[in-house]
Order: structure tokens, then C-alpha cells, then sequence
């Protein structure tokens, strides 16, 4: 099937804006995450989704920052006021739920193509 | 938090040598242990992985050790091809019914020169 998509593929803006780019999981999966990747470094944490449980906020690197999930589906990721410090890779990722008499969930995360943003 | 130290960052070697890649981490709690590779421009891509119960695991010339006494884990990858050039990293999580976050190191940049 259809893995994880992201968009835009790149975003360019201008420093003060705000951008919203978009993470569509694999279909079924229910554990959705959205990390950052700078130029020439490792991959940083930013926020995760877990069916109703309250999100992981706790990479946010600031108030700016804020994402949403619908149910199980789609979830957008917000940066207000955008600096130039906010441009890099913006990857997400999704993992499903094991089946079985162990519940819980995949630790696989399949990651999306990433967006690129550069904030001028 | 976790925390995640890589080495080295950049390896360089022959076509069909070895390759060893080391990650140490910082919380006891973390039982899962990721590897992926990405090639330029491209997502990253999950290799290989290990649980906290297991401490070697192995797939065709892939191998992942992990030392949880040490709290260190390490990639070994043999016979090594042109197209295994890329960026490695490695991450830990702690994982329980709800997920987990992966905290990953800086990565390893390795080329093989054919």
C-alpha cells in the first residue's frame, strides 16, 4: 500500500510567517510522530500522536510550534512566525498497532519524504 | 531525557572491509534500539533493530549488538558494497503501549570506495 506522504515537498518563506505543512500516516497506522532534521545533523523529536491519548509534546522547541492529528488520519504541523532558525527537513513518521494477545504498538516508524523549509 | 552519542562521524572504507558503527545511551528505561540508513535527499530507512531482551541480532550482512550493562549498542556491517554508502543513525526508545519517541544520534557518514 500507499506509505507515509507529506506536503508540500518544499516550502519557501519568508521569516515572520506562518507555514503549515501536512503528514497523511500509512492507513491503519495509529501512532503518528514529526521530527526535524537541519542540514548535516540527526533527526530531533518534536511531537507525537497516540489514538485519544494526550499527544507527546515534549520536543516542541517552542511555543510556535503546534501540530493536530484528525482521529487517526492527517495531521498538520504549524510554525508561527517563522525564523530562520525553523529552516530544515520536517520528516514524519507513522507505526501501527501489533495484533495479537501483546496489544501495543509496532515500534517500526515508516517515515514520510520529509518537506524542506527555507525561511529566508 | 535520553540521550543518544554516535561515533565516529564520518568512516571511510573498502570495498568488502568491515564496517563498525558505536552508539552509547543515557536511560537505562530505553529497550528499543533502532538503525536506519539514508541515502542523499531520500527518507530514512530502517535496516535493522533490537530489543532490550535480545543482545545480538543478524540479517544477511547486517549485524546489531547491544550491551545494556553498558548501555552501548553497536552496527556492524560486513563485506561491505559501493551501495552501502550512506548516512547511518542509530536511535533509542522506550517503548510501552503507547509508542515511543526515538531520540537518535548525530549519524555516520560512510563511504565505500569501491
Amino acid at each position: 500500500g500507499a506509505g507515509v506522504s507529506q506536503s508540500p515537498s518544499n516550502k519557501v518563506t519568508e521569516k515572520g510567517k506562518d507555514v503549515e505543512l501536512r503528514c497523511d500516516p500509512i492507513s491503519g497506522h495509529t501512532a503518528l510522530y514529526w521530527y526535524r532534521q537541519r542540514l548535516g545533523q540527526g533527526l530531533e523529536f518534536l511531537i507525537y500522536f497516540q489514538g485519544n491519548s494526550a499527544p507527546d509534546k515534549s520536543g516542541l522547541p517552542s511555543d510556535r510550534f503546534s501540530a493536530e492529528r484528525t482521529g487517526e488520519s492527517v495531521s498538520t504541523l504549524t510554525i508561527q512566525r517563522t525564523q530562520q532558525e525553523d529552516s530544515a527537513v520536517y520528516l514524519c513518521a507513522s507505526s501501527s498497532k501489533m495484533m495479537g494477545l501483546a496489544g501495543g504498538l509496532s515500534r517500526t516508524q515508516y517515515f514520510g519524504p520529509g518537506t524542506r523549509l527555507t525561511v529566508l | 531525557g535520553e540521550n543518544v552519542e554516535q561515533h565516529p562521524s564520518t568512516l571511510s572504507v573498502q570495498e568488502g572491509d568491515s564496517a563498525v558503527i558505536k552508539c552509547t545511551y543515557s536511560d537505562s528505561a530505553s529497550n528499543y534500539f533502532p538503525w536506519y540508513k539514508q541515502e542523499l535527499g531520500k527518507r530514512p530507512q530502517l535496516i535493522i533493530d533490537i530489543r532490550s531482551n535480545v543482545g545480538e541480532k543478524k540479517d544477511q550482512r547486517i549485524a546489531v549488538t547491544l550491551n545494556k550493562t553498558a548501555k552501548h549498542f553497536s552496527l556492524h556491517i560486513t563485506e561491505t558494497q559501493p551501495e552501502d554508502s550512506a548516512v547511518y543513525f542509530c536511535a533509542a526508545s522506550i517503548v510501552g503501549n503507547q509508542g515511543g519517541k526515538l531520540i537518535f544520534g548525530q549519524g555516520t557518514e560512510l563511504s565505500v570506495k569501491p
